[in-house]
């Protein structure tokens, strides 16, 4: 089984500072991990993704995050941040075989100030 | 469409009646899910088709929820005699394969709200 937890139901910046959004996950299995963003108004899309192969993944909009297997973490980061940026990430974790369904966190909102 | 079509974008009805909403995922995508966001919950799964196989159905919260997906393309999920705790936005994904690369291409969704 997995779960997702992602810590800080929303998060604060100033523009052009760093953005840090944390998400510890669980998995029973070798684990693919995910992060969607969700604008105003519009549906998920999907910002990065780990499955194999390099730890540090990079994402649309300068985004990135790094799997630490021993932390159990996938944190997204960007460095500096846009007002562009705000709204709704949503950290998931699924197994790496066959089917199996995408188990999301509760979502980190992220808002942005000038 | 380009993208995963919702509709209604907006369902608001009174305990006890019955609701449905309905996916029309994008052309050639043969994995549809429907996922339920409430409110401080994030996402939960509830279920998921892949081309003509039977549906995994486990996410359902009880069984007045049921979906089906005709002709392999649209999708109706419907809920019979709303409950107030079933008010949420309900979101439909598709996907090209049914392996959970995690590439689905989510709608804007339908919000219920039951009275």
């Amino acid at each position: 089984a997995q779960s997702v937890t992602q810590l800080g139901s929303h998060v604060s910046v100033s523009e052009g500072a760093l953005v840090l959004l944390r998400c510890n996950y669980s998995s029973s299995v070798p684990p693919y991990l995910f992060w969607y963003v969700q604008y105003p108004n519009q549906g998920l899309q999907l910002l990065l993704k780990y499955t194999t192969g390099a730890t540090l993944v990079k994402g649309i909009n300068g985004f990135e995050a790094e799997f630490k297997k021993s932390e159990t973490s996938f944190h997204l980061t960007k460095p500096s941040a846009h007002m562009s940026d705000a709204a709704e990430y949503f950290c998931a974790v699924s197994g790496n075989t066959g089917f199996q369904k995408l188990v999301f966190g509760t979502g980190t909102r992220l808002l942005v100030s000038p | 469409g380009a993208g995963v079509s919702q509709s209604p974008s907006n369902k608001v009805t009174e305990k006890g009646k019955d609701v449905e909403l309905r996916c029309d995922p994008i052309s050639g995508h043969t994995a549809l899910y429907w996922y339920r966001q409430s409110l401080g919950q994030g996402l939960e799964f509830l279920i998921y088709f892949q081309g003509n196989s039977a549906p995994d159905k486990s996410g359902l919260p009880s069984d007045r929820f049921s979906a089906e997906r005709t002709g392999g393309s649209v999708s109706t999920l419907t809920i019979q005699r709303t409950q107030q705790e079933d008010s949420a936005v309900y979101l439909c994904a598709s996907s090209l394969r049914g392996q959970s690369t995690g590439e689905l291409f989510f709608g804007e969704g339908s919000r219920l709200t039951v009275l």
